[in-house]
């Protein structure tokens, strides 16, 4: 799987909408990007995924670039409760294959 | 929501000890998987299991740890001799498997505390 860069961390006002960068520019054209998050010590929860085109569910917006090699998740209205852990992943297609994560980005929302 | 069970949600032993986490994963998932996370330390990967048999595993997942699904339902996770450096979160996961889309859900998590 591809590796990943992301920012150590990020701060956002509560409100104000989080962009969270990552790198994935060794992705292959059949590798999906995933985004996790981490609340404290709570078990990863599952945002969002994308293979080429945006993305967007109740959670958040996925961008990719054209070319793939990085992406962005966007959390519209940050509130405090989004203060976590941020995971992109990159990952192959084939069926059952593990995530593996980083480090993440550590996200910080403050009123 | 369908949720991923994790019991027991803290346990301590000490070192030496045959310690089993249990994990009822979602009923229709069919790819099941073990992680752990050492205080502050990132997420790590140990074992993923399918149609009951491990298909991958890390190099963490040495001969003290095994799993198994004793029925349909639920998976557990096995460390034969507990050491000091097992206390950490594990956490178990699911996911239908199906190629390119295969989300995982989490459990909760289980607290190992090895003295």
């Amino acid at each position: 799987d591809a590796k990943t860069t992301q920012p150590t961390s990020m701060d956002c006002a509560e409100g104000r909408a989080a962009n969270l960068p990552c790198n994935h520019s060794t992705i292959s054209g059949n590798e999906y990007v995933y985004w996790y998050r981490q609340i404290h010590s709570q078990g990863p929860q599952y945002i969002i995924h994308g293979l080429k085109n945006n993305e967007t569910n109740e959670m958040a917006s996925l961008i990719i670039t054209e070319d793939r090699k990085s992406s962005t998740l966007i959390l519209p209205h940050a509130t405090l409760r989004d203060t976590a852990v941020y995971y992109c992943i990159v990952r192959g297609n084939q069926a059952g294959t593990a995530l593996i994560f980083g480090k993440g980005t550590t996200l910080s929302v403050s009123s | 929501e369908p949720e991923v069970t994790q019991t027991p949600s803290h346990q301590v032993t000490q070192m030496g000890q045959e310690v089993i986490l249990r994990c009822v994963p979602i009923s229709n998932h069919l790819y099941f998987y073990w992680y752990r996370q050492i205080l502050g330390q990132k997420v790590e990967f140990l074992v993923s299991f399918y149609n009951n048999e491990i298909s991958e595993k890390s190099e963490i997942f040495d001969d003290q740890f095994s799993v198994e699904r004793p029925d349909g339902s639920n998976f557990t996770l096995k460390i034969r001799s507990t050491k000091l450096e097992d206390s950490a979160m594990y956490f178990c996961a699911s996911g239908t498997g199906m190629s390119g889309a295969n989300v995982l859900t989490f459990g909760a998590g289980s607290r190992l505390t090895v003295l």
